[in-house]
Formats: C-alpha cells, sequence, structure tokens
C-alpha cells in the first residue's frame, strides 16, 4: 500500500520568511496530492492541492510542487504569517484511499 | 457554507464501555469516510464507503469497531468495548466519489477512555 513520509516534523520561521514542507510516496499509482491545514481541536482543512497532470500550483502565498519521476512534491508558504502557525498534513491518494503523512508543526514567530 | 457534521464534539467514556460517533456528510457526497487519529500523528483511514457500501475496511479492528451507513447518507461509527488505547480524535471526512475529489473533514470526536 501507499505510505507517505513528511519532512520536517517541526519548522519554526520568523514572520514574512518562507515555509517549505516536504513528502515523498511509494505507490506510483498515485495521483492526486493534497495538502491540509490543522489548528489545535478542528479537523483538518484543505488548503491546497495537486493532479499528477500538473507540476505546479499556486494560491496567493501558497504554492505546491510535484515530481512525479522523484515521487516527491511539496508545500510553499511565502510571506509567513503567525496565523499559519498550525500543523500541516500532506496527503497522496490513488483512486482507492488516501494516506497521510504524519504531520508537521509550523510556528511563525512575530 | 456546507459542512461535515460530526457529534458529539467530545466524549468520555470508561474502558469496556460501547461508544457511538455519528457523522452527516455534506449533500450529495456520495463517499464518506471515518479515520482515526491519534495525538501528535496523522489520520489513517478506519472504513471508507461509497453510497450505503463499504468499500474499505481493511484498517478496522473489526472484533471492537463496526460503521454503518444505512441509507447511504449519515453514518454511525460503533467501539464496543471501548479500551484504553482507542483514545484519540474521530474524524468524518466525505467527498463527491473515491475518484480523487476533494474530501472534505468534519470537526472530529474527541475520545477519551478512562
Amino acid at each position: 500500500g501507499e505510505n507517505v513520509e513528511q519532512h520536517p516534523s517541526t519548522l519554526s520561521v520568523q514572520e514574512g520568511d518562507s515555509a517549505v514542507i516536504k513528502c515523498t510516496y511509494s505507490d506510483s499509482a498515485s495521483n492526486y496530492f493534497p495538502w491540509y491545514k490543522q489548528e489545535l481541536g478542528k479537523g483538518p482543512q484543505l488548503i491546497i492541492d495537486i493532479r499528477s497532470n500538473v507540476g505546479e500550483k499556486k494560491d496567493q502565498r501558497i504554492a505546491v510542487t510535484l515530481n512525479k519521476t522523484a515521487k516527491h512534491f511539496s508545500l510553499h508558504i511565502t510571506e509567513t504569517q503567525p496565523e499559519d502557525s498550525a500543523v500541516y498534513f500532506c496527503a497522496a491518494s490513488n483512486n482507492n484511499d488516501m494516506r497521510f503523512g504524519a504531520g508537521t508543526r509550523l510556528t511563525v514567530k512575530p | 457554507e456546507a459542512e461535515v457534521a460530526q457529534s458529539p464534539r467530545y466524549k468520555i467514556t470508561e474502558k469496556s464501555q460501547a461508544v457511538a460517533f455519528w457523522c452527516d456528510p455534506i449533500s450529495g457526497h456520495a463517499t464518506l469516510y471515518w479515520y482515526r487519529q491519534i495525538l501528535g500523528q496523522g489520520p489513517e483511514l478506519l472504513v471508507q464507503f461509497q453510497d450505503e457500501s463499504v468499500v474499505d475496511d481493511s484498517q478496522l479492528p473489526k472484533d471492537r469497531f463496526s460503521a454503518e451507513r444505512l441509507k447511504g447518507v449519515d453514518s454511525t461509527l460503533k467501539i464496543q468495548p471501548a479500551e484504553l488505547g482507542d483514545s484519540a480524535m474521530y474524524l468524518c471526512a466525505s467527498s463527491l466519489s473515491r475518484a480523487n475529489t476533494e474530501a472534505f473533514f468534519g470537526q472530529g470526536t474527541r475520545l477519551t477512555v478512562v
């Protein structure tokens, strides 16, 4: 089955700096890669996703890149703000199920 | 804005007791998922429904866990008997279909077994 690894487990940045979170996956059949943001006590919220026919996608300060050959994808947050502080999860999905990474706790220091 | 509804938000139960969680997916979403999230980890799939049918329950501990979605709309996840190790967040999510459409999560039920 699919195995998703996520790094780093914790990330601390200064407000205004960029943050990058990386994930690798094992199943070459995976073709959908969402990223979720989870705040304390809440369910994960989808923030951006990318499909395997696209190499990069951007939405304001958030971007995701996908390298199918290397089986890795990354989340990039620019101009970080304190409200970006949360746990971020990557996931990889084939047509059957979706597997999550272990999460990255991002702290943005004002 | 349509949301996935879950109840209760919090549940404390004694070990060996039965506990049940309820989920109402976004209207029109055929696929429903139950995930378990242990503190500090990513969500792990327990069971997946397509309409009223179970399509994946390979990770569901069937000796104590059961799930149903009788009319293909809302769903119930039950644990009987609860064990200390079941303490976790139980998340429900729904999507239009299994074919890689966005999955939307509810707020979750935080279960504490004492």
